[in-house]
């Protein structure tokens, strides 16, 4: 089983530019989310959806656009890329919301210069 | 918003030696789970401790969760340089809209020398 599945693994952007993260399950999850980490601050929740068509958003929103057109996939989207975004960032799937452990991807890592 | 604060930052030790890291908030958690991350991966979870006061052993790692279900620790035992990497606590709060979201320490990097 793939599991989460996170692409590209490394990415570096210009100030400005845009771009889109792609995460896909296969677990039939219904619950995903996006994390960033950085150094000495843990994972924080950038926007999570509890299934299709449904998304919300976490402690740290600002920049980021998702959308949840199937179960499977869930990007996530940086419009206006800053070097504030860069960092490493994590996609997590679970069955449901109220399930505990959460499955994660094996990130992506993303340069803003 | 809720705060998880995870000791201590760094543990740098030598084969052979014990070792205890620290969770503490002061909400009271639904669930709280340990997870373990290597280089270039994500976190892979370790255990979930439910019930106040809740004790779990894995292998030589013990997991504890206080009775008040606010602080946990992650005690290891005669630690190896295979034990190495990052720690990470996360938390469940306890209903409203924090429901289903977990909320993460800031880790603990170890390090355990051969």
């Amino acid at each position: 089983n793939a599991g989460v599945t996170q692409t590209p693994k490394f990415q570096v952007l210009k100030t400005g530019q845009s771009m889109t993260l792609q995460c896909a399950q296969d677990m039939n999850h219904e619950y995903m989310s996006w994390y960033r980490q950085d150094p000495g601050m843990g994972l924080r929740l950038i926007h999570y959806s509890v299934g299709a068509g449904i998304t919300d958003q976490g402690e740290v929103p600002n920049g980021y656009n998702v959308s949840r057109s199937t179960t499977e996939d869930f990007p996530l989207r940086l419009l206006l890329a800053a070097p504030s975004q860069t960092s490493v960032y994590f996609c997590a799937s679970k069955p449901r919301q109220g399930y505990t452990e959460a499955f994660f991807g094996q990130g992506t890592r993303l340069t803003v210069v | 918003t809720q705060l998880l604060e995870q000791s201590p930052q760094f543990l740098s030790i030598q084969e052979g030696e014990n070792l205890t890291v620290y969770c503490n908030s002061s909400s009271v958690f639904s669930s709280l789970q340990w997870y373990r991350q290597e280089p270039g991966e994500g976190p892979v979870l370790l255990v979930t401790v439910v019930t106040g006061g809740e004790v779990k052993k894995l292998k030589r790692l013990t997991f504890q969760f206080g009775d008040a279900r606010k602080d946990s620790s992650l005690h290891i035992t005669a630690a190896q340089p295979g034990d190495t990497g990052l720690y990470l606590c996360a938390g469940n709060y306890a209903g409203g809209t924090s429901y289903g979201k977990l909320t993460f320490g800031q880790g603990t990097i170890l390090t355990v020398h051969p």
